[in-house]
């Protein structure tokens, strides 16, 4: 099985301010595909945003990018201009090519503090 | 927008009973997928099911069986409920892994067993 790892349990970081969640990964395959995960306390899990493997250009969705670095095997979220609705957990995935589980990381509980 | 719904929210069941969890996807996904999340441990595969009537074990099968007799629904049972099977469980559906298609996520069902 692959493994995802989310070193911080817990971060926080200051309204408008810009905080970076880490994940690291184990494969030995080159195609694949990383995901970021948020679960606000509602519970509904919703995907942030999501890598290629294959594509060396960062994912990026509005305040939220990442920095996919292959060769390290690291998957970070970078959420920029915090705001008090990105007070979540973030969760990390992981899915190879063709695969048809996804396995993730234990969590990083982000507080936003106003 | 594809919905995958969980029967109940929560729920509280005595020790030895027989549970349970239904869950219904609307977008005809090939894939469901029922996942345990605990505090700490992150989510962790039950078993997912990528066609009707077929199943693999994920990596905590042990305590739980599934049922899939249509490709909407995907049952979770608990044969013989015990007290460490108190946790939130959340079923997913996705489409075949070729593409990075995401897991769509139920809201979780959250089990109590006394």
């Amino acid at each position: 099985a692959q493994t995802v790892t989310q070193s911080q349990p817990e971060m926080s970081v200051q309204e408008a301010e810009t905080v970076t969640l880490s994940c690291t990964y184990d494969t030995s395959e080159s195609d694949y595909y990383l995901f970021w995960y948020k679960q606000p306390p509602s519970r509904q899990m919703i995907l942030v945003i999501r890598q290629e493997a294959y594509k060396q250009q960062n994912a990026t969705e509005n305040r939220f990018s990442v920095n996919f670095q292959k060769a390290a095997k690291s998957f970070s979220l970078k959420i920029s201009d915090s705001q008090l609705g990105d007070a979540a957990m973030y969760f990390c995935a992981y899915r190879s090519s063709g695969g048809n589980q996804f396995y993730f990381g234990t969590g990083t509980s982000l507080t936003v503090i106003p | 927008d594809v919905k995958v719904t969980q029967s109940s929210r929560y729920l509280v069941k005595r020790t030895g009973e027989k549970v349970f969890l239904e869950c219904v996807q609307d977008m005809d996904h090939e894939n469901m997928f029922w996942y345990r999340q605990d505090p700490g441990l992150g989510l962790r595969l039950i078993y997912f099911s990528y066609d009707v009537k077929m199943k693999e074990k994920g990596d905590i099968p042990e305590g739980y069986s599934v049922s899939r007799e249509k490709k909407e629904r995907f049952s979770l049972i608990l044969e013989s409920a015990s007290t460490n099977q108190t946790s939130m469980y959340l079923c997913a559906s996705s489409l075949p892994g070729i593409t990075n298609e995401k897991l769509f996520f139920g809201s979780g069902t959250q089990l109590s067993v006394l």
